[in-house]
């Protein structure tokens, strides 16, 4: 699976969009992008994945740059209960690509 | 419905002793993911089980570790004996398929071992 690149720590401020880079510049053409978080203390959550198109869902937006090497998960109005650990993952699909590889990933807090 | 369920949510427990971690997947899952995590290696997976058997334990650190899954809605990962570097926060994980699907985390065991 290709490997990311994601900022150590990011600051937002409540109410602002926060945005999350991650760069994946050796990424295949059959990877997908994920996006999971880690609020203290709790388990990962799954929030999005998308292939080559944009997607949205009640969580977040994901943005995947036109030549796949980069991408940026969106939270439109971030609260505090959205500072958590956040984890960019490339896996393939199918097969025995079950594996899920957590990086060090982006600290995101959210400021009131 | 309920998400998955570990238990316990803490142990604390003396070098030497048996550990067992007990997990129910969300109904109707038919594949699962115990994971450990710590502060210099961050979430690594031990194990994975698809409709109860075991595909991938690579990542089981030694003999000392154990996992089975006895039926689709109980899995059990066991150290014995445990030491002080297996302390760490264990995670059990749970999808509907393998590979495509998204996995779905428990709140974590977390485990210290004096």
């Amino acid at each position: 699976d290709a490997k990311t690149t994601q900022p150590p720590s990011m600051d937002c401020a409540e109410g602002r969009a926060a945005n999350l880079p991650c760069n994946h510049s050796t990424i295949s053409g059959n990877e997908y992008v994920y996006w999971y978080r880690q609020i203290h203390s709790q388990g990962p959550q799954y929030i999005i994945h998308g292939l080559k198109n944009n997607e949205t869902n009640e969580m977040a937006s994901l943005i995947i740059t036109e030549d796949r090497k980069s991408s940026t998960l969106i939270l439109p109005h971030a609260t505090l209960r959205d500072t958590a650990v956040y984890y960019c993952i490339v896996k393939k699909s199918g097969g025995s690509n079950y594996k899920l590889t957590f990086g060090k990933g982006t600290l995101l807090t959210v400021n009131p | 419905d309920a998400g998955v369920i570990q238990s316990p949510r803490h142990e604390v427990t003396e070098m030497g002793q048996e550990v067992t971690l007990r997990c129910k997947p969300i109904s109707g899952h038919n594949s699962l993911f115990w994971y450990r995590q710590t502060m210099m290696r961050g979430l690594e997976l031990l194990i994975y089980f698809n409709n109860n058997v075991p595909i991938d334990d690579s990542g089981m650190p030694e003999d000392r570790f154990s996992a089975k899954m006895p039926n689709a809605s109980f899995s059990t990962l066991k150290i014995q004996p445990s030491e002080p570097r297996d302390s760490a926060v264990y995670f059990c994980a749970s999808s509907f398929g393998g590979s495509e699907e998204t996995q779905y985390f428990g709140p974590g065991t977390r485990l210290l071992v004096l």
